[in-house]
């Protein structure tokens, strides 16, 4: 699977946009990419994913490059219960069944 | 609650001694996965049952390490005499079969959190 790279940390003030970017210049043409969180003491949680075209869904958007070697995922108002770590996962569609995870990026929204 | 479960929710354990943890996956899930996390670090994939068929295992799963899903629907994980390096959370997740409209989705437990002593 291509490796993801994130900002170990970012902060965000409530009810701001909080932007999270990744790269994964190493994409291949049939992996999508994948956005979990995973809120302290909880398994992980799925949020959204994509393959070319930008998403949205009633959690968060995600943005990914024309050239596909990067994405931004954006919780459009951010709460307190947003502060958590934001995996971006890159994998096939199909063929691959398992998650490969980073470290993330460890969002705090501050009050 | 993702509607998985997972049993005990907390283990603690001697080095040398054996555990069996336990995953109940959401009902007709097909797939089912384990992972196991360290502090600070992101789930490492350990194994991936589609029904009762082992598919894929883990170089991270010694040969200490087994699991089973014996009727294709709840899933056992042991490990054999237990290291002080087997402290970790030990998840499990959950998928639908392809043709479900959330198939890409993996529903993951809470949990079960291991510390050997």
């Amino acid at each position: 699977d291509a490796k993801t790279t994130q900002p170990t940390s970012m902060d965000c003030a409530e009810g701001r946009a909080a932007n999270l970017p990744c790269n994964h210049s190493t994409i291949s043409g049939n992996e999508y990419v994948y956005w979990y969180r995973q809120i302290h003491s909880q398994g992980p949680q799925y949020i959204i994913h994509g393959l070319k075209n930008n998403e949205t869904n009633e959690m968060a958007s995600l943005i990914i490059t024309e050239d596909r070697k990067s994405s931004t995922l954006i919780l459009p108002h951010a709460t307190l219960r947003d502060t958590a770590v934001y995996y971006c996962i890159v994998r096939p569609r199909f063929g691959n069944e398992k998650l490969t995870f980073g470290t993330g990026t460890r969002l705090t929204i501050i009050p | 609650d993702t509607g998985v479960s997972q049993n005990p929710r907390h283990k603690i354990t001697k080095r040398g001694q054996n555990v069996t943890f336990r995953c109940d996956p959401i009902s007709e899930h097909n797939r089912l996965y384990w992972y196991r996390q360290t502090l600070g670090q992101g789930p490492e994939f350990l194994t991936y049952f589609q029904n009762e068929a082992q598919l894929e295992k883990s170089r991270l799963l010694s040969d200490r390490f087994s699991a089973e899903r014996p009727k294709g629907s709840f899933s056992t994980l042991e490990i054999q005499r237990t290291e002080q390096g087997d402290s970790a959370m030990y998840l499990c997740a959950s998928t639908p079969p392809p043709r479900e409209r959330s198939s890409y989705e993996q529903y993951f437990g809470p949990g079960t959190r291991l510390t050997v002593t």
